[in-house]
């Protein structure tokens, strides 16, 4: 089945910009969603289709996704911003479409 | 607003079968994909399956000799079966609708409920 490789964990300081890669081989072949995990919480959907955002989540949060690795960007980052972040990809063609990464860490310093 | 609520025992023995259900309210859940998705203390989301309305299912295939999902239209609900566990599939349970675009080749979740833990022991 298909996999996708995160760092388990990212730094940055309150104000810069944090990016959070997701591995896989060719993934710029398929449409990529992220998903914010705050501690104790469910997860919600930020990025869909590579790069959009559902209603209500900020502008901050972008993606991008070609060759071998999506990203998703998170711009201006505040101390709310602070979760587990997953990637996750639909791959049809497997009896296993169905894929998550196995998700970053993010720690505003 | 779409909402989902995960509901059934939080213990469940050895051996025995996990049932949980999601109820769905703010919207109809006819015409969509549900899906069921877990998560051990600590550790990363795992996807189960999902089900169409219609009774369609795709299950993950390290569990599939075990999942039975089903579907009740007339109580807006989805359900998920889970038989012989053991201690490895002590996890938070969560449902979510299934969003699908590009004729199935592009699927994500959104919403998902606020999970449900279930523990089993012996």
């Amino acid at each position: 089945s298909y996999v996708l490789t995160q760092p388990p964990s990212v730094s940055v300081a309150p104000g810069k910009t944090a990016r959070i890669t997701c591995g896989g081989n060719n993934i710029g072949s398929k449409s990529v969603h992220w998903y914010q995990q705050r501690p104790g919480q469910a997860p919600v959907l930020v990025i869909y289709y590579d790069s959009d955002r559902p209603s209500g989540i900020p502008e901050r949060f972008s993606g991008s996704d070609s060759g071998n690795t999506a990203t998703l960007t998170i711009s201006r980052v505040e101390a709310g911003d602070e979760a587990d972040y997953y990637c996750q990809v639909w791959d049809s063609s497997s009896d296993h479409p169905g894929v998550f990464g196995g998700g970053t860490k993010l720690t505003v310093l | 607003q779409v909402r989902l609520q995960e509901s059934g025992p939080g213990l469940v023995k050895a051996s025995e079968t996990l049932s949980l259900t999601c109820s769905v309210s703010g919207a109809s859940i006819r015409y969509y994909f549900w899906s069921w998705i877990r998560q051990p203390a600590g550790k990363g989301l795992e996807w189960i399956g999902r089900i169409h309305t219609s009774g369609r299912t795709t299950y993950s295939p390290s569990l599939k000799t075990r999942v039975t999902m089903s579907v009740d239209t007339s109580k807006n609900q989805f359900s998920l079966n889970l038989s012989a566990v053991t201690a490895a599939d002590t996890a938070v349970y969560y449902c979510a609708r299934d969003l699908e675009a590009a004729a199935g080749e592009v699927n994500w979740f959104d919403p998902w409920g606020q999970g449900t833990l279930v523990t089993v022991y012996s």
